[in-house]
């Protein structure tokens, strides 16, 4: 079966860039969504179709999808981006979470 | 405004079906290439899409879940509905339900999950 792997944990500091990998088999072949969840909050969709961010998303957020990784990146991070990141895999046969990143600013 | 909202049992018993409703409103079921899919999460775990269903009625289940899982719409009521029977305590989670844009490009259809609901807690235990 089909498997999406996300690094357990990413740490950043504030003002720096932090990038978080999702990787399965010719992934760049499905559309790949990534989304942002806060402890005790719904998930939000932060990008979507590979690069797309929807409406009232930050400019600091982006994304790729190629190969066997699609990367979210996130410049400048803020404090307010500490959060759970899950990318999602979607194609004709799939739809499938990474297992989730946790992402640390400190 | 759209909006989504999950109800349903918060606590129910093993090998009992679990009904659960979602209310959606912002939104028409019928609005072309649009749907709504389930999706859980176990306590402290992550994400699990279960279930998804479009206006065209196209349905599609996880692989693991199939046959336990049937979603359906009921558009006058502006609802979706999860059945999922023989529940175990391992289908403790919050479930979601979300709103689903389908987008067909040269490569094939695919769909994401642009708006999700609040989420409700259900606990299998006897």
């Amino acid at each position: 079966s089909y498997e999406l792997t996300q690094p357990p944990s990413v740490s950043v500091s504030p003002g720096q860039t932090a990038r978080i990998t999702c990787s399965g088999d010719k992934l760049g072949d499905k559309y790949a969504s990534w989304y942002q969840q806060k402890p005790g909050q719904s998930p939000v969709l932060v990008i979507y179709q590979d690069s797309k961010r929807p409406s009232g998303i930050p400019e600091r957020f982006s994304a790729s999808n190629s190969g066997n990784t699609a990367t979210l990146t996130i410049s400048g991070t803020q404090a307010m981006d500490e959060a759970d990141y899950y990318c999602l895999a979607w194609d004709s046969s799939t739809v499938l979470f990474g297992g989730g990143t946790k992402l640390t600013v400190l | 405004q759209v909006t989504l909202k999950e109800s349903g049992p918060v606590l129910a018993k093993p090998t009992e079906t679990l009904t659960l409703t979602c209310s959606v409103s912002g939104f028409s079921l019928s609005s072309s290439r649009m749907g709504v899919s389930w999706i859980r999460q176990p306590p402290g775990k992550a994400l699990e899409w279960l279930a998804h269903i479009f206006s065209s009625d196209e349905k599609s289940y996880s692989t693991s879940l199939k046959n336990r899982l049937t979603i359906s719409k009921d558009t006058s009521k502006s609802q979706v509905v999860l059945t999922m029977t023989n529940v175990d305590p391992l289908d403790t989670a919050t479930y979601y339900c979300a709103r689903t844009p389908r987008v067909i490009t040269i490569r094939g259809g695919f769909g994401y999950f642009d708006l999700w609901g609040r989420g409700t807690l259900v606990t299998v235990s006897s």
